[in-house]
């Protein structure tokens, strides 16, 4: 019963380089979004996808890419990690978007950018 | 532009003492909201939701929500916490019209006194 599954759990990245974060999920799916934790600002929605091959942008996209080729899979790309990027990342899927059930989290992705 | 408020950032409370962890929204219309919890190093969880009907809401662990349209409010309560309930606690929204986007709030942590 593996849930969201977020890989890798802890990453230090150089100023510049990039990077893909995991996420799967194999509770069928549809809905998939990623968001990014700081402290004192709650969870804030970088990109989301509503099926296979249909993305949207949320409240913070800039700096990330994401695509969504498979129901199950949600990876996020950093292409030139910054600084600002420093923050624990959480995958979180629902059944059919957030307006009639829950979201599921992954155990979240630490990331510090020096 | 839609926000959810919690203006408690750090709240103790000794054991076996009630709680009420505040949240605000603002909208125009009713939207569905929604309370989480994360407990350190962990996703969240869902807590409670309410989308519609009977606006005192029970949830797992004991927890309940009331929303109050006239105060655009939705707070948490428990009537006897646990050292278990050390946590931090979020309450989330999604607008009807955009149910793609659920918006969180800062989050509330916390503490039990024993």
């Amino acid at each position: 019963n593996a849930g969201v599954t977020q890989t890798p759990k802890f990453q230090v990245l150089k100023t510049g380089q990039s990077m893909t974060l995991q996420c799967a999920q194999d509770m069928n799916h549809e809905y998939m979004s990623w968001y990014r934790q700081d402290p004192g600002m709650g969870l804030r929605l970088i990109h989301y996808s509503v099926g296979a091959g249909i993305t949207d942008q949320g409240e913070v996209p800039n700096g990330y890419n994401v695509s969504r080729s498979t129901t199950e899979d949600f990876p996020l790309r950093l292409l030139s990690a910054a600084p600002s990027q420093t923050s624990v990342y959480f995958c979180a899927s629902s059944l059919a978007g957030t307006n009639t059930g829950e979201l599921f989290f992954g155990e979240g992705s630490r990331l510090t950018v020096l | 532009a839609q926000s959810v408020t919690q203006p408690d950032i750090h709240i103790t409370v000794s054991e076996g003492a009630s709680l009420e962890l505040r949240c605000n929204y603002s909208y125009g219309a009713t939207p569905y909201l929604f309370w989480y919890v994360q407990s350190p190093g962990q996703g969240l969880q869902l807590l409670l939701k309410y989308f519609s009907g009977d606006t005192l809401v029970q949830g797992i662990k004991g927890f309940e929500a009331e929303f109050k349209r006239s105060q655009s409010s939705f707070n948490l309560r428990k009537p006897s916490v646990h050292w278990s309930d050390a946590a931090e606690y979020f309450c989330a929204v999604v607008r009807y019209s955009s149910a793609s986007k659920i918006i969180f709030g800062s989050g509330t942590r916390l503490s039990i006194r024993p």
